[in-house]
């Protein structure tokens, strides 16, 4: 199981960018990288999944060099709800596999 | 997205008594659940692997007789813990992987349940 390192903490300001990178030395093969949000009393939320380059969808993107020892979460133009914790998770498409969370990244935005 | 729901969303009980925590994949099935914990300020914790129709698997530290788990549909996970004391309070979150496609999956995580034992 790939274990997952992030910056413990960000803080930004509204209407900027945010890059929350995630390192993942071990990944296998068969591993896809996977963020979550979580808020305050609730269950992850699931942001966005890829393998490797770049994935876009409505909220996020992500970007995963060739190595893939790493990958980079982006999340244009913060506002204020994107306060949150962001988990990077990696997980194998093929067998049992659990996610094992790490410390994940206490993101605060401020006005 | 997938919706799993968890039932009850807070529950507070006496120390010594047994509580029943459910999960539930509303709109899919789900052979396999997850059940973490969390502690405040603290990352999730897994504590089992549940399958439908098959025992859970158990983390490494999570005591199995204490924290039943039992899969019996396959839209229906429920954790028990049982004989709870205070140190077993915490934030209870149940989760279900979906197949997404191309031999992916995503993981769908309900909102969890806050157990207070008194």
């Amino acid at each position: 199981l790939a274990k997952t390192t992030q910056p413990i903490s960000m803080d930004s300001y509204e209407g900027q960018e945010v890059n929350i990178t995630c390192s993942h030395n071990n990944i296998a093969t068969n591993d896809y990288i996977t963020w979550y949000q979580q808020f305050p009393s609730q269950g992850p939320r699931f942001i966005i999944q890829g393998y490797k380059t770049k994935v876009t969808n409505e909220v996020a993107s992500l970007f995963i060099p060739a190595d893939r020892k790493s990958s980079t979460l982006s999340l244009p133009r913060v506002s204020l709800s994107d306060t949150a914790v962001y988990y990077c998770l990696v997980g194998s498409t093929s067998g049992t596999y659990k996610y094992i969370f790490g410390t994940g990244t206490r993101l605060k935005v401020l006005a | 997205g997938a919706v799993v729901s968890q039932h009850p969303s807070r529950v507070i009980c006496k120390s010594g008594t047994s509580v029943k925590i459910e999960c539930r994949s509303l709109d899919f099935q789900a052979t396999t659940m997850f059940w973490y914990r969390q502690f405040p300020k603290q990352s999730l914790m897994l504590m089992a692997t549940s399958n439908e129709g098959s025992k859970a698997t158990y983390e490494q530290g999570v005591e199995k007789d204490k924290f039943l788990i039992n899969h019996a549909s396959l839209t229906l996970s429920t954790l028990t813990v049982t004989s709870a004391h205070p140190e077993d309070s915490s934030f209870y979150i149940c989760s279900a992987r979906v197949p997404a496609g191309g031999h992916t999956y995503e993981q769908y995580f309900g909102p969890g349940t806050r157990l207070t034992v008194t």
